[in-house]
């Protein structure tokens, strides 16, 4: 199973994007790339996913590397309310389960 | 709009009680999970079931059990509840196929065991 390597925090000023990164080398040719984010004392909160090409919603753009083994989540313009704890996770296609790790603290600073 | 809701917001038990967390989901969603999630630890996988009746064991299911009568709910069991499940209780769902959707999770269940 495919598992994710996240930096434990990040500091970013509001106003500037934040580029939070994920290693997932081992990730496997049809496994899926998904963020989530959790604000404290609420449930985790989908962001975005994707597969081989980037993407791009509402929230924030994942930029995949070519060879899949990382990825980045960038959220453009960040706010106060964008400080959570973000988590990169590999979805597994066998047995439908999600691995979440520890996640990336974000604190977005004044 | 869709969601996932757990019954209790936060709970407090005694040890050795039997413990049941509810969750409903009312998106039709095949998959349902438990997680509980504790501090440096992260979200942990206790069990998931994808289909009614059926139950898979994920990384922590030692002193749980799960049951799923109906497509809709997802029960977390604690036989006999002790201060070490003392935890945040997290509840999800989704669709079988990855590419649909990711999980949609309940707002938790706070649970205290004395």
């Amino acid at each position: 199973d495919a598992k994710t390597t996240q930096p434990t925090s990040m500091d970013c000023a509001e106003g500037r994007a934040a580029n939070l990164p994920c290693n997932h080398s081992t990730i496997s040719g049809n496994e899926y790339v998904y963020w989530y984010r959790q604000i404290h004392s609420q449930g985790p909160q989908y962001i975005i996913h994707g597969l081989k090409n980037n993407e791009t919603n509402e929230m924030a753009s994942l930029i995949i590397t070519e060879d899949r083994k990382s990825s980045t989540l960038i959220l453009p313009h960040a706010t106060l309310r964008d400080t959570a704890v973000y988590y990169c996770i590999v979805r597994v296609l066998t047995g439908n389960q999600f691995y979440f790790g520890t996640g990336t603290s974000l604190t977005v600073i004044p | 709009d869709v969601k996932v809701t757990q019954s209790s917001r936060y709970l407090v038990k005694r040890t050795g009680e039997k413990v049941f967390l509810e969750c409903v989901q009312d998106m039709d969603h095949e998959n349902m999970f438990w997680y509980r999630q504790d501090p440096g630890l992260g979200l942990r996988l206790i069990y998931f079931s994808y289909d009614v009746k059926m139950k898979e064991k994920g990384d922590i299911p030692e002193g749980y059990s799960v049951s799923r009568e109906k497509k809709e709910r997802f029960s977390l069991i604690l036989e006999s509840a002790s201060t070490n499940q003392t935890s945040m209780y997290l509840c999800a769902s989704s669709f079988l196929s990855p590419d649909r959707s990711g999980y949609t999770f309940g707002s938790g269940t706070r649970l205290t065991v004395v």
